[in-house]
């Protein structure tokens, strides 16, 4: 059993703040990182696929980092606004011979308006 | 386009009883995805095939699931003598090639075991 790890569990930002949160993976067998969106009641959505360490991607307010050295990604929202609200979980990869996915069990994100 | 489908969106079925989901992927979409989600968790993998070929199916729980994709297309994830703790959402997703690629995820099928 592969351990991805996100903390916090759950968090309350108001409307306007900047946060952010981490996915912890282990630092052998990288293959790679994917965060997802996911609003209740709705599927996941795709926001970043990683893959080399020092990545750094954006989308808008939102952008991630990965550190495969030392296993962990951060995703930072700038500005959070309401629409924010939503669990994000983070994907681990591994390289082993099937590379199985391992999600996280997400960061519960409330942007109090 | 046409995203991931996944039917039924909804299945009562008594325990004991066998029961079939089935997720038609994004056309072209190479890779496909079984996961089992608790409420209020993030998805739980089962199993995943590369075009017809399954390719871990280290997640199944037990040799009660299988999941087959003969074709290379629709899958079916199979579930026999259903128990009460099988009940969860069950999602499929579909990337382009392979488990780098972003995958995109069905609307689920929500299975109560009774």
């Amino acid at each position: 059993i592969l351990n991805v790890e996100q903390s916090p569990q759950s968090l309350h930002v108001q409307e306007g703040d900047s946060t952010n949160f981490t996915c912890s993976f282990p630092s052998s067998n990288f293959y790679a990182l994917h965060w997802y969106r996911w609003e209740t009641a709705k599927s996941p959505e795709a926001l970043f696929v990683m893959t080399l360490n020092g990545d750094e991607k954006k989308k808008g307010r939102i952008s991630a980092t990965l550190n495969t050295k030392e296993g962990y990604s951060y995703l930072y929202i700038k500005g959070s606004q309401p629409e924010d609200s939503a669990t994000y979980l983070c994907a681990f990869i591994d390289a082993g011979g099937y590379q199985k996915v391992t999600f996280g069990i997400g960061t519960k994100l409330q942007v109090i308006p | 386009g046409a995203g991931v489908s996944q039917s039924p969106r909804y299945k009562v079925t008594k325990r004991g009883q066998d029961v079939a989901l089935r997720c038609d992927p994004i056309s072209g979409h190479v890779s496909l995805y079984w996961y089992r989600q608790a409420l209020g968790q993030g998805p739980e993998f089962l199993t995943y095939f590369n075009y017809e070929a399954q390719q871990d199916k280290s997640g199944l729980p037990n040799d009660r699931f299988s999941a087959e994709r003969p074709e290379g297309s629709i899958s079916t994830l199979t579930i026999q003598r259903t128990e009460q703790r099988d009940s969860a959402m069950y999602r499929c997703a579909s990337s382009l090639g392979g488990p780098q690629g972003e995958q995109y995820f069905g609307p689920g099928t929500r299975l109560t075991v009774t």
